[in-house]
């Protein structure tokens, strides 16, 4: 299994432009979240999804849109980039045992986002 | 001041020592986690605390829910276990949906 993935790794993007980041898990978990990862910040939740078709906002949401039309897959969308969004994105995914964020979560191997 | 506050912030050591980092946090929570976050950026999940203790391998977590604190030890620590440690909680306020994540521990161990 290739646990989570997350496409692309590195992105360079200029102020105004559009992009979308892929994360994909093949352990059939039902819930996936996207966050970002900022020098003296920690770890930040910006969306995430209890089902297939389902999405809600986590804490830093502003910017950003999501979409899972498929269970394995969780889209995350910048329409306007801003330098404010340079970053390290990471995806997880995590078993239905329960309520969400209650059981272990696996983590893909991150995306560095810079914004020019 | 944080609701999720660990300690040491930084921690070197000499391989074979053992090793503790603390995690105490203000909000009652149901879950907590460990996380390891390597130099090269992965982040992998070492545990999912509600209750008590669990070991895996070299690692060990515990958590007092009621004292709001939990610690990772590590025994024989090797220059491998060289990472961040993170723990984070999840909160019992109804309606948070989200983790609460700690500042992390950076934790070197010299050869």
């Amino acid at each position: 299994n290739a646990g989570v993935t997350q496409t692309p790794k590195f992105r360079v993007l200029k102020t105004g432009q559009s992009m979308t980041l892929l994360c994909a898990q093949d352990m059939n978990h039902e819930y996936m979240y996207w966050y970002r990862q900022d020098p003296g910040m920690g770890l930040r939740l910006i969306h995430y999804s209890v089902g297939e078709g389902t999405t809600a906002k986590g804490e830093v949401p502003d910017g950003y849109n999501v979409s899972r039309l498929k269970k394995q897959n969780f889209l995350l969308g910048l329409e306007s980039a801003a330098p404010s969004q340079t970053s390290v994105y990471f995806c997880a995914s995590s078993p239905y045992h329960g309520a969400p964020f209650t059981d272990t979560q696996y983590f893909g191997p991150g995306t560095r986002l810079t914004v020019l | 001041k944080n609701e999720v506050e660990q300690s040491p912030q930084n921690l070197t050591a000499q391989e074979g020592e053992f090793i503790t980092i603390n995690c105490s946090y203000s909000v009652g929570i149901s879950a907590l986690h460990w996380l390891q976050q390597h130099p090269g950026g992965g982040i992998v999940s070492l545990f999912m605390l509600s209750s008590g203790k669990k070991k895996h391998g070299r690692l060990i977590a515990t958590i007092n829910i009621q004292e709001k604190h939990s610690s990772l030890h590590i025994t024989a620590s090797h220059p491998r276990d060289s990472a961040v440690y993170i723990c984070a909680g999840k909160p019992i306020i109804q309606g948070a949906q989200k983790l609460v994540f700690g500042q992390g521990t950076r934790l070197t161990i010299n050869p």
